[in-house]
């Protein structure tokens, strides 16, 4: 089955203990993308990827870090996390860059909480 | 940092009622889309445009992409229940940059 998968889907941590949040596709997508979404904000860009190695800074990348050594998997690493990165997190995939508006799939999403 | 102004923020109508949902930026992008999301999962894709003017029907959603590209909107006729779910607008770049709208959450009643 195609699809986005995300891991965990929920955390409770506490402030400064990293963590990695990892997202793995299985359609071959060249785009990959990372968003938080909180109430009344939408969902706001963190870090995108349009192909191996190569990593933009979206909207809110400040906390955060990605990285892109396979196409498949785009991991968002928060080396120190803190209570204002508590947020639901998506992970989304689409097959050209993303570019031209084509189809995003998204992940389930992951529940993180910063105390 | 680029907008995109979505509105209303909040909508209660009942059943069979018309609505339009509007986004509205400065900017100008390559695409705009709009998704749904039901609660507990990710946003799923409804529809793209890319072309200034470009109106898209979806069975009784009908959207639009205004000339300049830097507008859309969404409009329901003879809303349904199951229409009922949140409503996101998202402008792409040509870097592969993608801006979300605020959302719009729906509630079709009986």
């Amino acid at each position: 089955e195609a699809q986005v998968t995300q891991n965990p889907r929920y955390l409770i941590t506490v402030t400064g203990k990293k963590l990695t949040v990892t997202c793995s596709q299985n359609m071959n997508h060249e785009y990959m993308s990372w968003y938080r979404q909180d109430p009344g904000l939408g969902l706001r860009q963190i870090y995108y990827s349009m192909n191996v190695e190569v990593t933009d800074k979206g909207d809110v990348p400040e906390g955060y870090k990605v990285s892109r050594k396979e196409k498949r998997n785009f991991p968002l690493i928060l080396e120190s996390p803190s209570p204002n990165q508590t947020s639901l997190y998506f992970c989304a995939s689409s097959l050209g860059t993303g570019a031209v508006g084509e189809t995003q799939y998204f992940g389930p999403g992951t529940r993180l909480l910063v105390l | 940092t680029q907008l995109l102004e979505q509105s209303p923020q909040f909508l209660s109508i009942q059943e069979g009622e018309n609505l339009t949902v509007y986004c509205n930026s400065s900017s100008v992008f390559s695409s705009l889309q709009w998704y749904r999301q039901e609660p507990g999962e990710g946003p799923v894709l409804l529809v793209t445009v890319v072309t200034g003017g470009e109106v898209k029907k979806l069975k009784r959603l009908t959207f639009q992409f205004g000339d300049a590209r830097k507008d859309s909107s969404l409009h329901i006729t003879a809303a349904q229940t199951g229409d009922t779910g949140l409503y996101l607008c998202a402008g792409g770049y040509n870097t592969g940059k993608l801006i979300f709208g605020q959302g719009t959450t729906l509630q079709v009643k009986p």
